[in-house]
């Protein structure tokens, strides 16, 4: 199957730094990604929807400014949350699909800390 | 927002027992069902994509069944083995390719 390769697959970073999470798609071109949070004993919950060469798309109550998402080529796509907070720790999971209606593919995710 | 719901939340099973999940989500708006796998510390992995009324897919000793009228999925898994052992999420997705996964079922079978 298709590749999606997310980095770095965990994160500990200071409050008040950026971090910035990359997803790659290796073996296909990918207009759309997906990026996902889950917070603990929760389900994947779409944070926003990342467009090659233009703005994301961010789902209702997602900060676009405390959640950076560039994808400048059409394979890579990147998070960056910047001045990160012990509140902002959790798991971050980037997504793609080769071709419309097929399956999605996922990156390992990335657990981010925040002390 | 789509509001799906996945049961049981949890099972355990013993090895060879044969085991169901449902899934059930809004029929409006309806594009596609993804089923996916995630075993701790990999991604998930994809399971199966259905789009119509009535499709039966299979796996192996996995297999689904959808039905996008009254909004329900069922996941079946035959003879389950300890290695099945893992979280099943569904999701429907709308015609832009965005999920919305369901909490999930955490399956465990015993050896």
């Amino acid at each position: 199957g298709a590749v999606v390769s997310q980095h770095p697959s965990w994160v500990i970073c200071k409050s008040g730094t950026s971090v910035k999470i990359e997803c790659r798609s290796l073996d296909f071109q990918a207009t759309t990604m997906f990026w996902y949070r889950q917070f603990p004993k929760q389900s994947l919950m779409l944070m926003a929807t990342s467009n090659e060469g233009s703005k994301a798309t961010y789902e209702q109550g997602v900060e676009k400014d405390k959640f950076l998402i560039n994808h400048a080529s059409l394979t890579l796509s990147t998070l960056t949350v910047t001045s990160a907070h012990p509140e902002d720790s959790s798991f971050y999971i980037c997504s793609a699909s080769p071709r419309k209606n097929t399956e999605a593919f996922f990156g390992q995710g990335t657990r981010l800390t925040v002390v | 927002i789509l509001n799906v719901e996945q049961s049981p939340q949890s099972l355990h099973v013993q090895e060879g027992d044969s085991t169901n999940f449902t899934c059930s989500f809004p029929s409006s708006n309806f594009y596609a069902l993804h089923w996916y796998r995630w075993e701790t510390a990999k991604s998930p992995e994809a399971l199966f994509v259905m789009t119509l009324n009535g499709d039966e897919k299979k796996k192996g000793r996995i297999s689904a069944t959808l039905n996008t009228k009254e909004g329900y999925s069922y996941l079946y898994i035959k003879g389950s083995q300890p290695e099945d052992s893992a979280t099943y999420l569904c999701a429907p997705s709308g015609s832009a390719r965005q999920l919305t996964f369901g909490s999930g079922t955490q399956l465990t079978v015993l050896p």
